[in-house]
């Protein structure tokens, strides 16, 4: 089935670095949503982007919502030991509203 | 509930068994997802229902899985016949209604073993 594009793969930082990762389609989305995984649990909703250009924050976290509507990126800021995890994107192509597509994810990894 | 409960949380089967696994999705959520997630991959969208219906089951793997609804809430996963390469963690998602924008929220999966 349609995936996204997240990149990088994966990343290992020191603490107190920023993050940054983003997605891309070949398609236009409508909704991107962003979640993190820890290990052994299910994906945790971060942040949620509706608009073309919207840009939204939670905590250190910081999504926007491309103006092409076909990508997305998230920043981590003055990242911490407990943002490590798994980052998945997600989003809702324009075209087929009725299940989310998926990213592979990104994996980081925070040296203290 | 206050979040989406899966049951169990471990299984260990051996090959050729059959294996029912259990979501509990967020009280008053319509919607309900199956994903299949192998290890150090993405999600697998398996299957979705909107009320006790499931309108989109092309995700499903093979003709051995099968879900349903009831009564608008809890949703059972069978997997017939079980083979080691559907070893994965099956997670649950639900969401308040099937439509642009409502986010998807997950349980803490089911980890299948198959031996």
């Amino acid at each position: 089935g349609q995936q996204l594009n997240q990149s990088p793969q994966s990343m290992f930082i020191q603490e107190g670095e920023d993050v940054s990762m983003n997605c891309t389609s070949s398609s236009i989305f409508n909704t991107w949503l962003w979640y993190k995984q820890d290990p052994g649990e299910g994906p945790v909703l971060l942040i949620a982007l509706y608009k073309a250009g919207e840009l939204t924050s939670n905590g250190r976290l910081t999504a926007q919502f491309g103006i092409t509507r076909k990508d997305s990126f998230l920043n981590i800021s003055a990242s911490i030991p407990s943002d490590v995890g798994i980052y998945f994107c997600a989003g809702i192509n324009a075209g087929n509203n009725r299940k989310l597509i998926w990213g592979l994810g990104t994996s980081l990894a925070v040296n203290p | 509930g206050a979040g989406v409960s899966q049951s169990p949380s471990n299984k260990v089967t051996e090959k050729g068994k059959d294996v029912e696994l259990r979501c509990d999705p967020i009280s008053g959520h319509t919607a309900l997802y199956w994903y299949r997630q192998s290890l150090g991959q993405g999600l697998e969208f398996l299957i979705y229902f909107q009320g006790n219906s499931a309108p989109d089951k092309s995700g499903l793997p093979s003709d051995r899985f099968s879900a349903e609804r009831t009564g608008g809430s809890v949703s059972t996963l069978t997997i017939q016949r079980t083979q080691q390469e559907d070893s994965a963690v099956y997670l649950c998602a639900s969401s308040l209604a099937f439509q642009i924008g409502y986010e998807q929220y997950f349980g803490p999966g089911t980890r299948l073993t198959v031996t």
